[in-house]
Parts: structure tokens; sequence; C-alpha cells
């Protein structure tokens, strides 16, 4: 059973757009949830984390979470070709742990 | 601050062979982990640290062993190298658990043919 899913894609945006990645999750208890950016051939970096219910900016970065969906979204305005990565959804089992999801490629074009 | 290292960062493995990835942190964590990532996968969770001395499985250890003798070192052991376990290979830790952001080292990228 998949625990964190998220659309492959690859999800192409043109540049200065708004681009909106998602995840859903199964595990009702979990209450830590983070967007991880990984760019092609190096280590995953934090980009935002988010623990209770509604929005949370940071810069150009917008993390929702939806506990009663079961659900948690990345919005990133103003978008960049430098943005252009895989973003990593995890979410947290039990106190020590994280379970990641496959990632969402993101391709914006200039 | 080096953060987290990894060594080697490229290794090519005969099927059979044996070696150990080399993971060490100076923020002075409790918990590190090692993930394996295959393409277009996420990250599997080998095993994982929660202290010293303290290890446990995590969603796919078979093939590989760890210990932690210290709060800096978590290698990871493969033994007896198959070609499913080619794999870039992360390490990462963090404060406190599940909780925190996780800072992940540079990774290693193993083939074994």
């Amino acid at each position: 059973q998949k625990e964190v899913e998220q659309n492959s894609g690859p999800l192409s945006v043109p540049e200065g757009a708004i681009a909106s990645l998602n995840c859903t999750y199964s595990d009702r208890g979990s209450q830590s949830f983070f967007w991880y950016r990984q760019y092609s051939g190096k280590s995953p970096e934090l980009i935002m984390s988010i623990y209770s219910n509604g929005d949370k900016e940071d810069g150009r970065f917008t993390a929702q979470l939806n506990k009663a969906s079961q659900y948690v979204s990345l919005l990133i305005r103003d978008s960049q070709p430098s943005d252009s990565a895989t973003y990593l959804c995890a979410v947290n089992r039990g106190y020590s742990t994280l379970t990641f999801g496959k990632g969402t490629m993101l391709l914006v074009s200039p | 601050n080096a953060g987290v290292t990894q060594t080697p960062k490229f290794r090519i493995l005969k099927i059979g062979q044996s070696m150990t990835l080399q993971c060490a942190q100076d923020m002075n964590h409790n918990y590190m982990y090692w993930y394996r990532q295959d393409p277009g996968m996420g990250l599997k969770l080998i095993y994982y640290s929660v202290g010293a001395g303290i290890t446990d499985k995590g969603e796919v250890p078979n093939g590989y062993n760890v210990s932690r003798s210290t709060t800096e070192d978590f290698p990871l052991r493969l033994e007896l190298a198959a070609p499913s376990q080619t794999s870039v290979y992360f390490c990462a830790s963090t404060f406190t658990g599940a909780t925190n952001e996780q800072f992940f080292g540079p990774g290693t990228r193993l083939t074994v043919l």
C-alpha cells in the first residue's frame, strides 16, 4: 500500500506562472509534512515544512495542509527556470522516520 | 560545519563483493538514516539510528547492515553485493526525529555488475 502519493509529472509551466504540486498520504495520524527539492544528480534539500492545517508562506513558496482530506500541496509563485527540479513530499511515520513520495518533476520553460 | 559527509562518491562492485559506505555528521544529531533512491523513485529507508548503539530496520533492509558506535558515524555495510543493490545511497541526519528537517549527504552512486 502506497503511503505517500504524488503525480510523477513532468509538470510543465512557463516562466512566471504558478506551479501547483500535490501530495496525498494514507496515515491519518501523521503530524509533520515536508517538501524537499532535488536537482538532478544532487541530494534533497528542504523547501518547506508544515504541521498545522492551513497555509504557510515563505517567499515564493506556499505549503497548504488539509488533514481531513489527507492532502498537502506546494505552490510556487513566479516560477523560474531555476525551480526546475523534482519535488519530494515527505510525511512522518511515527516519531522517528519519514516516508517519501516518488516525487513530481517540475519543468519551468523560459 | 561540514554537515553530512559520505564516501565514496562513486563505486563499482562485482557481484558477491562487499563494501562499506561511510557517513559522518558534525552537527551532533541523534538521528541518522540511510536511504536508497532508484531512478524515478523516491527515497526508500534502509536503516536508521536514534542514537549511538541503537539501530532499527527501515522498509528495505535486506542485504545491508549498519552499526552506530559513535554519534558522528553511521556506516552502511553491503554483504554479497547483487545487481539489485545498484542505486544512489543517501545518508541523512536530524536532531529530533521526524519533526525536523533532515540534512542529506551528497550521496554515493553504486553500481553492481
